[in-house]
């Protein structure tokens, strides 16, 4: 199992653009880069998915370098709202049965 | 569309007795998954499934039991709980092809259990 390393926590204010990176030294060929948001009392809620370089969505972008040993999720202009736990995970696809929760970085924005 | 639904949300119970929780999606996937949270940790894995009738172990499955007689359910049991099953439990399902990108996690809102 490709071990991740997180910040334990992360403060921002609102509006700045928030960057929270993952390191992953062991990631396999095979492994993908998916990274979830938490909000208290909820289960976690899918954000983005990457395998390599650049990846945006509505919500994020994940950017992965050519080594794939780290990657970084960007927030862009965060708001109160995106207070919340954010994990990435690093695995094969399609079952999560091989990939692990960490602690995640606990993110608080702040006006 | 409920997508991931767990019954109860809320459950006391005293050390020795059992219950059972239920997860139930409606978005037919081939993979379903409980998940404990304790305070300041992430999530761990008790047992999974990846497909009716079949069932394995996660992480932490001791003193759990698991059964998916049917595709859209999956059901978590503690035969004789322990105040160290406290906890919030989550349930979640998926596919190769769920959501839009490959193996998405869809969870539930979560089953705060008390043993005392």
């Amino acid at each position: 199992l490709a071990k991740t390393t997180q910040p334990i926590s992360m403060d921002s204010y609102e509006g700045q653009e928030v960057n929270i990176t993952c390191s992953h030294n062991n990631i396999a060929t095979n492994d993908y880069i998916t990274w979830y948001q938490q909000f208290p009392s909820q289960g976690p809620r899918f954000i983005i998915q990457g395998y390599k370089t650049k990846v945006t969505n509505e919500v994020a972008s994940l950017f992965i370098p050519a080594d794939r040993k780290s990657s970084t999720l960007s927030l862009p202009r965060v708001s109160l709202s995106d207070t919340a736990v954010y994990y990435c995970l690093v695995g094969e696809p399609g079952t999560a049965s091989k990939l692990t929760f960490g602690t995640g970085t606990r993110l608080q924005v702040t006006l | 569309n409920a997508g991931v639904t767990q019954t109860p949300k809320f459950r006391v119970l005293k050390t020795g007795q059992s219950m059972t929780l239920l997860c139930a999606q409606d978005m037919n996937h081939e993979y379903m998954y409980w998940y404990r949270q304790d305070p300041g940790m992430g999530l761990r894995l008790i047992h999974y499934s990846v497909g009716e009738g079949t069932t394995a172990k996660g992480e932490v499955p001791d003193g759990y039991n698991v059964s998916r007689l049917k595709k859209q359910n999956f059901l978590l049991g503690l035969e004789s709980a322990a105040p160290s099953q406290t906890s919030v439990y989550f349930c979640a399902s998926s596919s190769w092809t769920s959501g839009r990108y490959t193996g998405e996690l869809f969870f539930g809102e979560g089953s705060r259990l008390t043993v005392l």
